[in-house]
C-alpha cells in the first residue's frame, strides 16, 4: 500500500506570493491533517479534514487555508507569503476508528523556503 | 489547552545500551492518548508506540517501552539494546479523542544519537 505522498517536496517562493501544497493520503484514509514544522516553533497543528469537512483548525492566520476533495486528497494554500512561513509542511492521514485517535501516518513533507 | 514538555533537547547513547527519554504533559482531560513518534534524518515521521490513558498497563513494542504515570502526567520512552538506526528526533505527543477528529499536540523533541 502506498504511503502518504506530498508534492512538491521542495519549493522556493518570494514574499507576497502564494503557494499550494498537495497531499495524497493512504488509500482508504479519510482524515488528513497538516502540520507546520520549524526550528523555533516545533510542530504545530494547522488543520484537519475529514470527508471534505474541516474538523479542527489550529492557531494560524487566515492566510493559511486548506481543502479536501472527494477522493480524500487534500491541498493547503498559503497566500501573501512571509519570511516566517518558511518551514517543513507535513501532511498526515489517519484511518480513524469509531472512537477516534487512529494512528497518524505522515508524509515526507514539503520544504518551503520564502525569500 | 494541552501542553507537552520534553526537557532533554539532545541525548546520546552507545549501541546496545539502554536510554530513557522524558516527557511530561499537562491536561485536564481524563481520557486521552499519548504517543512517541520518531523522525529520522530523512524526515518521515513514524509512530513508535502508543498509550491509552485508561489502560494502566504500560505499552511495549519490541525494544521500545513506556513508563506511563498518569497521576504525575509523565510518559517516558525506554529504548533497550539501542541500534544505530534509532538515531532520530523523538517527539512525544498528546491527543484528545474527539470522535472523528484527530489533532496531535507535540513536544519540542529530543534528538537521540546512537554511537558505536
Amino acid at each position: 500500500k502506498a504511503g502518504v505522498t506530498q508534492t512538491p517536496r521542495y519549493l522556493i517562493k518570494t514574499r507576497g506570493q502564494q503557494v499550494t501544497l498537495s497531499c495524497s493520503p493512504i488509500s482508504g484514509h479519510r482524515s488528513v491533517s497538516w502540520y507546520q514544522q520549524t526550528p523555533g516553533q516545533g510542530l504545530q497543528f494547522l488543520f484537519e479534514y475529514f470527508s471534505e469537512t474541516q474538523r479542527n483548525k489550529g492557531n494560524f492566520p487566515g492566510r493559511f487555508s486548506g481543502r479536501q476533495f472527494s477522493n480524500s486528497r487534500s491541498e493547503m494554500n498559503v497566500s501573501t507569503l512571509e519570511l516566517g512561513d518558511s518551514a517543513l509542511y507535513l501532511c498526515a492521514s489517519s484511518p480513524l476508528t469509531q472512537g477516534g485517535a487512529g494512528e497518524l501516518f505522515f508524509g515526507e513533507g514539503s520544504r518551503l523556503t520564502v525569500l | 489547552a494541552q501542553t507537552v514538555t520534553q526537557s532533554q533537547p539532545e541525548m546520546s547513547v552507545q549501541e546496545a545500551e539502554t536510554v530513557t527519554l522524558s516527557c511530561t504533559y499537562d491536561t485536564s482531560e481524563n481520557n486521552y492518548y499519548l504517543f512517541w513518534y520518531k523522525q529520522p534524518p530523512s524526515r518521515q515521521m513514524i509512530l513508535v508506540i502508543r498509550q491509552e490513558a485508561y489502560k494502566q498497563q504500560n505499552a511495549t513494542e519490541n525494544r521500545f517501552s513506556v513508563n506511563f504515570q498518569k497521576a504525575a502526567k509523565s510518559f517516558s520512552l525506554k529504548i533497550s539494546d539501542s541500534q544505530l538506526g534509532d538515531t532520530a528526533m523523538y517527539f512525544c505527543a498528546f491527543m484528545k479523542p474527539t470522535g472523528t477528529a484527530s489533532k496531535l499536540t507535540f513536544g519540542t523533541g529530543t534528538r537521540l544519537q546512537v554511537t558505536l
